[in-house]
């Protein structure tokens, strides 16, 4: 059980050029989160979502897309990518089915934008 | 918005030392959670604290959540190199959906 697997775990792109980030979660568990991670900022909240087909922006929206049409999948999508989006990206899950107050982070993924 | 400031921002002990590190905040949270990241990882969670004063004891790793439900503390005894890492501190508030506030972290090194 890998609970919860992202991918691609590297990826080096150009500006203008989309790019997803594929999330997938092994349970069933409600809530799912987009972080992004950098030096000095710590982890900064992207977008989230409650259960499948409602999302929410975080502390970060700008310059991302998620979607959400099956519970145990939660991409995110950089429509135009910028060079300030150079980060590492976490998605991370709730504690148990109906929401808890503590998050399993997947491993990562490490994005360049050139 | 709640703010979560971290201290020391770096830490680096000899094996064997003692260490407190700090978590702190103006705003009251529901619980708190301590992650610990390794490099090319994600944040695993180490402990939950849900209670004012609750302390709670993880091997050599003793977390304590103020009276306030306003900081925490993580205390390390005889650190050991496999203790190094990025020690996060995360707050959560009650009706936030599920969303935490992340600290930007604590970065120790045990040196052998």
């Amino acid at each position: 059980d890998a609970g919860i697997t992202q991918s691609p775990r590297y990826k080096i792109t150009e500006t203008g050029r989309q790019v997803t980030l594929m999330c997938h979660q092994t349970w069933s568990h409600s809530y799912m989160f987009w972080y992004r991670q950098d030096l000095g900022h710590g982890l900064r909240l992207i977008y989230y979502s409650a259960a499948a087909d409602i999302t929410d922006k975080g502390e970060v929206p700008d310059g991302y897309v998620v979607s959400r049409s099956k519970t145990e999948n939660f991409p995110l999508t950089l429509e135009s990518a910028t060079r300030s989006q150079t980060s590492v990206y976490f998605c991370a899950v709730d504690g148990m089915p109906g929401g808890q107050e503590t998050q399993y982070f997947g491993p990562g993924t490490r994005l360049l934008v050139l | 918005t709640q703010l979560l400031e971290q201290s020391p921002q770096f830490l680096s002990i000899q094996e064997g030392e003692n260490l407190t590190v700090y978590c702190n905040s103006s705003s009251v949270f529901s619980s708190l959670q301590w992650y610990r990241q390794e490099p090319g990882e994600g944040p695993v969670l180490l402990v939950t604290v849900v209670t004012g004063g609750e302390v709670k004891k993880l091997k050599r790793l003793t977390f304590q959540f103020g009276d306030a439900r306003k900081d925490s503390s993580l205390h390390i005894t005889a650190a050991q190199p496999g203790d190094t890492g990025l020690y996060l501190c995360a707050g959560a508030v009650d009706g936030a959906n599920s969303k935490l506030t992340f600290g930007k972290g604590i970065t120790l090194s045990v040196r052998p």
